[in-house]
């Protein structure tokens, strides 16, 4: 089992704000990171998979760093918009090809 | 794409009863699915992972006789928790996989389990 660890454990922002917040993961046996988006009601939905150390990715106002070197990985929002509302959750796949999960980051951004 | 149907999404029984929970990749064949729990503000914890055509892997600390997974075809796993007790009462949900390097995970809906 890996320990995968997310914080905030909960964020509340103004509308427009700006926001990260932070996912680590044990560096060893590393494979990928995923960047999850879980609304209430729905199923999570994949934002980002990252695999290498340097990684940038980014889908709209949402883009994601990943350092495998020191197991952390950061999910920023620009301009925070009200349906960003929503539970963040990062999880890290080892070699084993299981999912191990954070506790998530739940985001209200208040309009 | 790559849509996961799971249900029931909640069901109430009865303490010793057994439930079964299905997991379904509609448009997609699912080689590998996941079962996770989550109980109240924590994480979710990886039950089991079940692959096409053989057993399932348990994680430490989950009783594979309790939590019976059976993935008899590509596009359907089952999860059925045998002899429910109030402590199993929790929120389970599956995953399915694409195998590939950079695929996510697809998820159902999730099933609210309640026992009384």
């Amino acid at each position: 089992i890996l320990n995968v660890e997310q914080s905030p454990q909960s964020l509340h922002v103004q509308e427009g704000d700006s926001t990260n917040f932070t996912c680590s993961f044990p560096s060893s046996n590393f494979y990928a990171l995923h960047w999850y988006r879980w609304e209430t009601a729905k199923s999570p939905e994949a934002l980002f998979v990252m695999t290498l150390n340097g990684d940038e990715k980014k889908k709209g106002r949402i883009s994601a760093t990943l350092n495998t070197k020191e197991g952390y990985s950061y999910l920023y929002i620009k301009g925070s918009q009200p349906e960003d509302s929503a539970t963040y959750l990062c999880a890290s796949r080892g070699t084993g090809n299981q999912f191990y999960f954070g506790t998530g980051t739940s985001l209200t951004v208040i309009p | 794409g790559a849509v996961v149907s799971q249900h029931p999404s909640r069901v109430i029984c009865k303490s010793g009863t057994s439930v079964k929970i299905e997991c379904r990749s509609l448009d997609f064949q699912a080689t590998t699915m996941f079962w996770y729990r989550q109980f109240p503000k924590q994480s979710l914890m990886l039950m089991a992972t079940s692959n096409e055509g053989s057993k399932a892997t348990y994680e430490q600390g989950v009783e594979k006789d309790k939590f019976l997974i059976n993935h008899a075809s590509l596009t359907l796993s089952t999860l059925t928790v045998t002899s429910a007790h109030p402590e199993d009462s929790s929120f389970y949900i599956c995953s399915a996989f694409l195998r590939g390097y950079n695929s996510p995970l697809h998820f159902g809906n999730g099933t609210r389990l309640t026992v009384t």
